[in-house]
């Protein structure tokens, strides 16, 4: 079974801190996928890395994807409140659907 | 271009009754997958479709709950004889082709089903 972790689950941090989420598995994935979801709506995609040891950047975020693949992280850099809501990460699975971690609830306090 | 079109988006059904939540995927998108959501929770995985054919429902209990995508029309989850566990959000999310690499999930606005 292909699982994928994340933490921290919460966070509350004051504007202008940096913060790290990490999505950790011990199954490989052909890409790691990170979504951003408000309360009311459907997760919206941010970023796919598909190349271990790739990194992208959107911003003030800032995506990994580990060396063998089973992990990647998102640094998002002087956060801000707009960043507020819940991000997760999402793996291809063997059969093509999405495997989710359970997400973290970030909040930026002004 | 209308993006993926769920409803109702608020349902509320009491325990025994059926519910069932349509989805309308992408225009051109011919495979749809069904996810579930409980409050700051992540999405769990129910039931993944290609026109008429389900390809994998490994994530659908068992006694109760259904999904068809139909040549024509929305996909439909079925949930009979809903019980107050099954409160919760569902989403619907549309890809243009399936299989493994990058292809890209477009995610509706989700069902809220509240089971009183």
């Amino acid at each position: 079974t292909q699982l994928l972790e994340q933490s921290p689950q919460f966070l509350s941090i004051q504007e202008g801190e940096n913060l790290t989420v990490y999505c950790n598995s011990s199954s490989v994935f052909s890409s790691l996928q990170w979504y951003r979801q408000e309360p009311g709506e459907g997760p919206v995609l941010l970023v796919t890395v598909v190349t271990g040891g790739e990194v992208k950047k959107l911003k003030r975020l800032t995506f990994q994807f580990g060396d063998a693949r089973k992990d990647s992280s998102l640094h998002i850099t002087a956060a801000q409140p707009g960043d507020t809501g819940l991000y997760l990460c999402a793996g291809r699975g063997n059969t093509g659907k999405l495997i989710f971690g359970q997400g973290t609830t970030l909040q930026v306090k002004p | 271009n209308a993006g993926v079109m769920q409803n109702p988006r608020h349902l509320v059904r009491r325990r025994g009754q059926e519910a069932r939540l349509r989805c309308s995927p992408m225009k051109g998108h011919s495979h749809v997958y069904w996810y579930r959501q409980l409050p700051e929770e992540g999405l769990k995985f129910m039931v993944y479709l290609q026109k008429e054919n389900i390809i994998d429902e490994s994530g659908m209990p068992k006694e109760r709950f259904s999904a068809e995508f139909p040549k024509e029309g929305p996909s439909i989850l079925r949930i009979q004889q809903v019980v107050r566990g099954d409160s919760a959000a569902y989403f619907c999310a549309s890809s243009l082709a399936g299989g493994t690499g990058a292809n890209v999930l477009t995610f509706g606005a989700g069902s809220r089903l509240t089971v009183l």
